[in-house]
């Protein structure tokens, strides 16, 4: 089944504590992208990748990290999270970029205390 | 600056109602309007792609029509099924492949 995979779907953690959070496609999809989503303001881009180790950042890309070194995974990465970054997280992944719709995961529910 | 708009924020219908869902869009050159649906605790779900003026696309009791300002999301005779939030999003030609969401409509169909 085409899908895109995260790890983990709840995560609960103290402030300043390194995190990754996983995220897999197997439709051999060349681009990849990560979005937060809160009440009120919708989907927001924190980075996105065109292919193997090319990322870029998105609108909201501060306090985050990532890494394309395999066409399939797209990690995202928060050093020392605060409170702020408490939200629900998705990756997505698509076949290009012009036009192709998104196949997103199934989100991960981030609580940062 | 690429902006998306959605009305209304939530509806509520009842089964067999028909309605529209409004996107208003900014965009500096138009490359696709999206629509998806998402479900509660969900990612979104991809439903169509809209590239011009004009251009209709239809799935079961969904079908979305773009003009150059705004897009419709048109649900005739609704079940309690469809409810869920739609998301429309704009990828524009500003030289990065970005995606602008809007906030999205929290669809409700009464049984």
């Amino acid at each position: 089944e085409a899908q895109v995979t995260q790890n983990p779907r709840y995560l609960i953690t103290v402030t300043g504590k390194k995190l990754t959070v996983t995220c897999s496609q197997n439709m051999n999809h060349e681009y990849m992208s990560w979005y937060r989503q809160d009440p009120g303001l919708g989907l927001r881009q924190i980075y996105y990748s065109m292919n193997v180790e090319v990322t870029d950042k998105g609108d909201v890309p501060e306090g985050y990290k990532v890494s394309r070194k395999e066409k399939r995974n797209f990690p995202l990465i928060l050093e020392s999270p605060s409170p702020n970054q408490t939200s629900l997280y998705f990756c997505a992944s698509s076949a290009g970029g012009a036009g192709y719709g998104y196949t997103f995961g199934s989100g991960t529910r981030l609580t940062v205390v | 600056e690429d902006q998306v708009t959605q009305s209304p924020e939530a509806l509520r219908l009842q089964e067999g109602e028909s309605s529209s869902l409004n996107c208003s869009y900014t965009v500096s050159g138009l490359r696709g309007l999206f629509w998806y649906r998402q479900d509660p605790g969900k990612g979104p779900e991809f439903l169509f792609t809209l590239y011009s003026a004009g251009e209709e696309k239809e799935k079961e009791r969904l079908k979305a029509t773009l003009t150059k300002k705004e897009s419709f999301l048109h649900i005739t005779a609704p079940k309690p099924e469809d409810s869920a939030t739609y998301l429309c999003a704009v990828q524009g030609r500003s030289g990065t492949y970005k995606y602008i969401f809007g906030t999205g409509t929290r669809l409700k169909v009464l049984a």
